[in-house]
């Protein structure tokens, strides 16, 4: 069965340090998001991508960075992670076009606190 | 600037009580609109989309363009309902989020 996973799920991290979430899907979809969840924000859009090699910057996008080097993947990097982006990351994907657009597919989520 | 609101951060029924979850929206254009659901340990989910004007799990949702609102509504909650609502509009391929509803459904 198709489905999204990311990894780690639990991580934590030192301020200042490099740290990667992967995300990996296997629904042959187009579109890929990284959103961060947290309490009172809800769902915060931080990069997007529509295909290979094509990156966007959501609203909270600073601090963080994607790269798209293949359908599959995204992976989200925080260059130095700051207290700030303790938070629940979601990676999801939908389809590049058509009705269903608006359905994303979600993974379970990656927890990073950063002390 | 294009914003969503969920006015109730927490909603708490009875079982076989009517709930409503409020949204309102701004945004240019005429976005499609999404509520999404999110069970206790269970991934993010779809739970209905305007333009199909499905009832699922009991749940409908009207869009009001006049009033810019899409209200997620069921007339009798279910213990099995408690759980984070997020509403959605859908623009550009991408989808945006309020800041969520958690209801609990109490017996």
């Amino acid at each position: 069965d198709a489905e999204i996973t990311q990894s780690p799920r639990h991580k934590i991290t030192e301020t200042g340090r490099q740290v990667t979430l992967a995300c990996h899907q296997t629904w042959n979809h187009n579109n890929m998001f990284w959103y961060r969840q947290d309490l009172g924000h809800g769902l915060r859009l931080i990069h997007y991508s529509y295909g290979v090699q094509d990156t966007n910057k959501g609203e909270v996008s600073d601090g963080y960075s994607v790269s798209r080097s293949n359908t599959e993947d995204l992976p989200l990097t925080l260059e130095s992670a700051a207290s700030s982006q303790t938070s629940v990351y979601f990676c999801a994907s939908s389809e590049l076009a058509g009705t269903n657009t608006g359905e994303l597919f979600f993974g379970e989520g990656s927890r990073l606190t950063v002390l | 600037a294009q914003r969503v609101t969920q006015p109730e951060k927490l909603l708490s029924v009875f079982k076989g009580a009517p709930v409503e979850l409020k949204c309102n929206y701004s945004y240019s254009g005429s976005p499609e609109l999404f509520w999404y659901v999110q069970y206790s340990r269970q991934r993010l989910q779809l739970l209905l989309r305007h333009i199909s004007r499905e009832s699922i799990k009991g749940f409908t949702a009207d869009l009001n363009k006049g009033e810019t609102s899409f209200h997620l509504k069921k007339p009798f909650a279910q213990e099995e309902d408690s759980a984070m609502y997020y509403c959605a509009p859908h623009n550009d391929y991408k989808l945006s989020f309020g800041a969520g509803t958690t209801v609990t459904v109490r017996a």
